[in-house]
């Protein structure tokens, strides 16, 4: 079973510019999450989907984030403008769908750098 | 909100001893699951071992079980034998089962060493 895929691995950009980052969750996954991980720190949620429907984004600054999940498949999640404090490895995750026992898997996280 | 503590920044153990890190949590659900999350430089996030809050027994897997005190809501994870490969973050984990999608609450991660 392919596990999730997430591309880039890493990136730099200069602050100001637009940045995306794509995740394929594992197939049949119905729930998607984006989470950001500063430096020696935990995951924090930005984004969860259900299935194309975006269930809790309280914590996604959309004044600068946005994510898609069309389909209820593939996601991105873009930035613009970045900002240095953007700086962050930016995770992917996928489980089974709401209310069943599972856990969340893990993509491997692109590495952002803002400079 | 619920909430996920580990007190442990970083730790280091010999190679072949024994290690446990802590992990208390915060909720007033009683429905839920603790896991914990292996994530070595690579930054794969894996996970090492889960556990049913309903389920009195503790789960083990291999070199690593836990500790689950349910009414103290506290959360250890023991690594016997512990070997290189296990050095790495290790995260605690808290999942509330919603209709709407699993939510995940993460602890700040334990920097274990395991020393040759």
């Amino acid at each position: 079973e392919a596990g999730v895929v997430q591309s880039p691995r890493y990136k730099i950009i200069e602050k100001k510019q637009p940045v995306a980052f794509w995740c394929n969750p594992i197939s049949g996954h119905n729930t998607l999450y984006w989470y950001r991980q500063n430096l020696g720190q935990g995951p924090e949620l930005l984004i969860r989907y259900e299935n194309e429907e975006a269930v809790d984004d309280s914590q996604l600054p959309k004044d600068r984030f946005s994510a898609e999940r069309l389909k209820g498949v593939d996601s991105t999640l873009k930035i613009q403008p970045a900002e240095l404090g953007d700086s962050a490895v930016y995770l992917c995750a996928s489980s089974r769908g709401a209310g069943l026992n599972t856990e969340a898997f893990f993509g491997q996280g692109t590495r952002l750098t803002v400079v | 909100a619920q909430t996920v503590t580990q007190s442990q920044p970083e730790m280091s153990v010999q190679e072949a001893e024994t290690v446990t890190l802590s992990c208390t949590y915060d909720t007033s659900e009683n429905n839920y699951y603790l896991f914990w999350y292996k994530q070595p430089p690579s930054r794969q996030m894996i996970l090492v071992i889960r556990q049913e809050a309903y389920k009195q027994q503790n789960a083990t897997e291999n070199r690593f079980s836990v500790n689950f005190q349910k009414a103290a809501k506290s959360f250890s994870l023991k690594i016997s034998d512990s070997q290189l490969g296990d050095t790495a973050m290790y995260f605690c984990a808290f999942m509330k089962p919603l209709m709407t999608g699993n939510q995940f609450y993460f602890g700040t991660g334990t920097s274990l060493t395991v020393i040759p």
